[in-house]
């Protein structure tokens, strides 16, 4: 079945830097769009970015556009997501979801808090 | 891209119906049909009940139903039970490869 794995949250100072991984099984990755989400501690959903499924577009939100990057390797099965210039308001949970407009799947997200 | 309203709360009894609305732009929810719900248990991540503005996905319960109008969308919940007690997120693609949630809803099964 299929499977998303986050990893590499954890707590860096204002201004630092962190890179997000998610291991994907049981579905073709190559040919998935893929999407990072966040969370906030008690607040919303917010999406943060896309990679198409091709691998040849990548979209942010504003909130982020030239900070972070999403990527994939392909035969790592894995997705991106580098961090950089982190602020406070950076902290959240971060997910990586397979689709936001069809069924899909999410895995169960990394905290990334950014305190100093 | 500003998140889509949604009210805070919402509450009905078990057995009884509740619908949350999703209000967006002409850019979002009125422009596509790519509305999505999310129902969210605390700690949890995220699991869509609702796609398309009135697809379910299997597994399911039929006791939700999705709808929109205009730069509106609804969720309806029927025969509210104690486990659909949870914070729900609409979802809307917004053009341009740029997605939306909604502010979020919190239901409270009395």
């Amino acid at each position: 079945q299929v499977q998303l794995v986050e990893s590499g949250g954890g707590v860096v100072q204002p201004g630092g830097s962190l890179r997000l991984s998610c291991a994907v099984s049981g579905f073709t990755f190559s040919r998935s769009g893929m999407h990072w989400v966040r969370q906030a501690p008690g607040k919303g959903l917010e999406w943060v970015a896309f990679l198409r499924y091709d691998g040849s577009n990548v979209f942010y939100a504003d909130s982020v556009k030239g900070r972070f990057t999403i990527s994939r390797d392909i035969s790592k099965n894995t997705l991106y997501l580098q961090m950089n210039s982190l602020r406070a308001e950076d902290t959240a949970v971060y997910y990586c979801a397979t689709s936001l407009e069809k069924p899909g799947d999410w895995g169960q997200g990394t905290l990334v808090t950014v305190s100093s | 891209q500003s998140a889509l309203t949604q009210p805070p709360s919402a509450s009905g009894s078990p057995g009884q119906s509740v619908t949350i609305s999703c209000t967006g732009t002409s850019s979002d929810v009125g422009g596509y049909n790519y509305v999505s719900w999310y129902q969210q248990h605390p700690g949890k991540a995220p699991k869509v009940m609702i796609y398309e503005v009135s697809k379910r996905p299997s597994g399911v319960p039929d006791r939700f139903s999705g709808s929109k109008s205009g730069n509106t969308a609804s969720l309806t919940l029927s025969g509210l039970q104690a486990e659909d007690e949870a914070d729900y997120y609409c979802s809307s693609y917004g053009g341009s490869n740029n997605y939306v949630f909604g502010t979020g809803t919190k239901v409270t099964v009395l």
